[in-house]
């Protein structure tokens, strides 16, 4: 059965960092997602991302996050200057064509910001 | 603005007892989707059900049901029997047509199965 993979599972890195999160989503969907959730809490939107732009973003997705698909497989989250408050475990999902269709997550990275 | 509601924190029972978990919605939209997400203590996230705006069926699938009433903006799910494996959060979601499908998550409820 497809899945959505995520490397690496767990990233450690100092405050002031860049960090790059990478997922492969399910290879025929079309529309990509990166959540987080902070430990404890619930799972927040970050971006939504298809036909290779963002489609929507929250307003913790500030000028710090950028996502890319740099090729037809990855789909990548980019923290440029970590913060200690983006320790979280992100996770990647994606879905097929239709508004209708669940979204499937990969296992999710946990960043921690030291 | 969608918002989702899941007021039980914590629920706690005894093996082979059923259990009610709550979902309250919030949104504009007239066509939106409902979902139900189970995260075990390993962290993953598993799609568990969908359920269209405009589908009020209400669904039995093994142990879990879930009922949807629009009337009432709840969409609450129910594990007859339960066993020690559900013990996890589980987490409601809401999309909305108009919203580019991101989902909204409540809270969760942390489900302890005890033998």
């Amino acid at each position: 059965e497809p899945e959505v993979t995520q490397t690496p599972s767990h990233q450690v890195t100092q405050m002031g960092q860049e960090v790059i999160l990478r997922c492969v989503p399910i290879s025929n969907h079309l529309y990509f997602y990166w959540y987080r959730q902070i430990l404890g809490q619930k799972v927040e939107f970050l971006v939504s991302f298809y036909n290779n732009e963002i489609s929507e973003k929250s307003e913790i997705f500030d000028d710090q996050f950028s996502v890319e698909r740099p090729d037809g497989s990855n789909f990548t989250l980019k923290i440029r200057s970590t913060k200690l408050e983006d320790s979280a475990m992100y996770f990647c999902a994606s879905r097929g064509g239709d508004s209708y269709n669940e979204q499937f997550f990969g296992p999710g990275t946990r960043l921690t910001v030291l | 603005a969608q918002k989702v509601t899941q007021a039980q924190t914590e629920i706690s029972v005894v093996e082979k007892e059923d259990v009610t978990l709550d979902c309250v919605y919030e949104t504009r939209d007239t066509t939106y989707y409902l979902f139900w997400y189970k995260q075990p203590p390993s962290g993953e996230l598993v799609f568990l059900i969908r359920r269209n705006s405009f589908d009020e069926q209400n669904e039995i699938s093994g142990r879990y049901s879930w009922n949807f009433q629009k009337s009432t903006s709840s969409f609450n799910f129910t594990i007859t029997a339960s066993q020690v494996v559900d013990s996890a959060v589980y987490f409601c979601a809401l999309s909305e047509k108009g919203g580019g499908n991101k989902l909204t998550f409540g809270t969760g409820t942390q489900l302890k199965v005890e033998l």
